[in-house]
């Protein structure tokens, strides 16, 4: 089975610091992985995915993730935050179109 | 033009009763999903249908029915409604099915309270 596991459940940071949202998986096979961003009361949308090639993966709004396959990690990041980058970031992988969450790390940027 | 929408946005019921929930998405595409957010943010999907067909049906209680009248609306009927009911249900659509590699497009989320 796959899991996907998100460490930290809440990242406060200041308005224009970097930030790293942390995500490590387990699985014995190649994955698809994703990184989705919830606003408030809104549903899921993609910030960036890695399929295969390059494992620094560049998405929306400045966010970026690098693969690593001996970590089994896909940490996201983004140099310097905005506060309109405070939501809940939830990374997954996919494995014959079957979606695996995990449980989000709100992401409360201040300024 | 929502891509993904979703009815009601908000459910209170009270346990016992019967509801349903509506989906429909206008991006064209061949799959959409049945996720279940739980009070810690875990989401879960619940089915899965691609082309009016059941792909993905996962450990979930028969009480829940999902229903594809066509690939564009997959609904989602609920029988007796019990309090552990109680989350965010979330539709989603994608291109295509089978792969895995797709993004999935999210509707705004369905808020279910059973009281």
């Amino acid at each position: 089975a796959q899991s996907v596991t998100q460490l930290d459940s809440q990242v406060p940071v200041f308005e224009e610091a970097p930030v790293e949202l942390r995500c490590n998986y387990s699985s014995s096979v190649s994955v698809y992985l994703f990184w989705y961003v919830q606003y408030p009361n809104q549903g899921l949308q993609l910030l960036l995915k890695y399929l295969s090639g390059s494992t620094l993966v560049k998405g929306i709004n400045g966010f970026e993730a690098e693969f690593n396959k001996s970590q089994t990690s896909f940490h996201l990041r983004k140099p310097s935050v905005h506060i309109s980058d405070t939501a809940e970031y939830f990374c997954a992988v996919s494995k014959i179109n079957k979606f695996y969450f995990g449980s989000g790390t709100k992401l409360n940027v201040k300024p | 033009d929502t891509a993904v929408s979703q009815t009601p946005k908000y459910l209170v019921t009270q346990m016992g009763n019967d509801k349903s929930i509506k989906c429909e998405q206008n991006l064209g595409h061949d799959t959409m999903y049945w996720y279940k957010q739980d009070s810690k943010k875990f989401l879960k999907i619940m089915f899965s249908y691609n082309n009016k067909e059941l792909i993905i049906n996962e450990t979930v209680p028969n009480r829940f029915s999902p229903k594809s009248p066509d690939k564009a609306h997959l609904n989602l009927h609920i029988n007796s409604l019990e309090l552990g009911d109680s989350a965010v249900y979330f539709c989603a659509s994608s291109q295509v099915s089978g792969a895995g590699t797709d993004t999935q497009y999210f509707g705004p989320g369905t808020r279910l309270t059973v009281l």
